[in-house]
């Protein structure tokens, strides 16, 4: 149990467009989710958190107008890359969490590669 | 949120015993520890979490004192596939509920041959 998917895997887009990624909870509802960007050979870096219902809490730096994160549903948390810049080619990992979940821990997503050209 | 102080890299050979020790000097009283493995270009994988004392599951034993200011991983007889980023991560209650979870750098664990 407690799977997360995350869609695409990679991505490559042209300089200026916008590119979706979307965090799903497969067989759990997720309350609460985080988002992650990681640069190579860095460790992950919080961007967001997203709770369903609610406005994301944005770490600082992260501009909340260029990372766009929606938390519609239980199971559904999506992050819009907005008028993307060759510096957000990055990997971005989704994280979710539940109140009360039967398993230890957070389970994260397998990550988005994304190339922006 | 505690800090937590892992050595950046690691070396072992195929069959021997890996212990990766994590400091956490300012861990609070609700803190547990989390480790977690990650490969390249994936997202983290849970190990194993522990309070106190000992835990140990299927793929990993995990030592915190009794003063828990410091915890160790230990990896049995690893093997190439263990290969990987190491992350050690103190926080409150990570069974469940809101808490953010702020990684450090971790340790880069390499197997060779």
């Amino acid at each position: 149990g407690a799977v997360v998917s995350q869609h695409p895997s990679r991505v490559i887009c042209k300089s200026g467009t916008s590119v979706k990624i979307e965090c799903r909870s497969l067989d759990f509802q997720a309350t609460t989710m985080f988002w992650y960007r990681q640069f190579p050979k860095q460790s992950l870096m919080l961007m967001a958190t997203s709770n369903e219902g609610s406005k994301a809490t944005y770490e600082q730096g992260v501009e909340k107008d260029k990372f766009l994160i929606n938390h519609a549903s239980l199971t559904l948390s999506t992050l819009t890359v907005t008028s993307a810049h060759p510096e957000d080619s990055s990997f971005y990992i989704c994280s979710a969490s539940s109140e009360g979940a039967r398993f230890y821990g957070y389970t994260f997503g397998s990550g988005t590669r994304l190339t922006v050209v | 949120l505690a800090k937590t102080t892992q050595p950046i890299s690691m070396d072992s050979y195929e069959g021997q015993e890996v212990n990766i020790t994590c400091s956490h000097n300012n861990i609070a009283t609700n803190d547990y520890i989390t480790w977690y493995q990650q490969f390249p270009s994936q997202g983290p994988r849970f190990i194993i979490q522990g309070y106190k004392t000992k835990v140990t599951n299927e793929v990993a034993s995990l030592f915190i004192p009794a003063d828990r200011k410091s915890s160790t991983l230990s990896l049995p007889r690893v093997s190439l596939s263990d290969t990987a980023v190491y992350y050690c991560l103190v926080g409150e209650g990570f069974s469940g509920g809101y808490n953010k979870l702020i990684f450090g750098a971790g340790t880069r664990l390499a197997v060779h041959p």
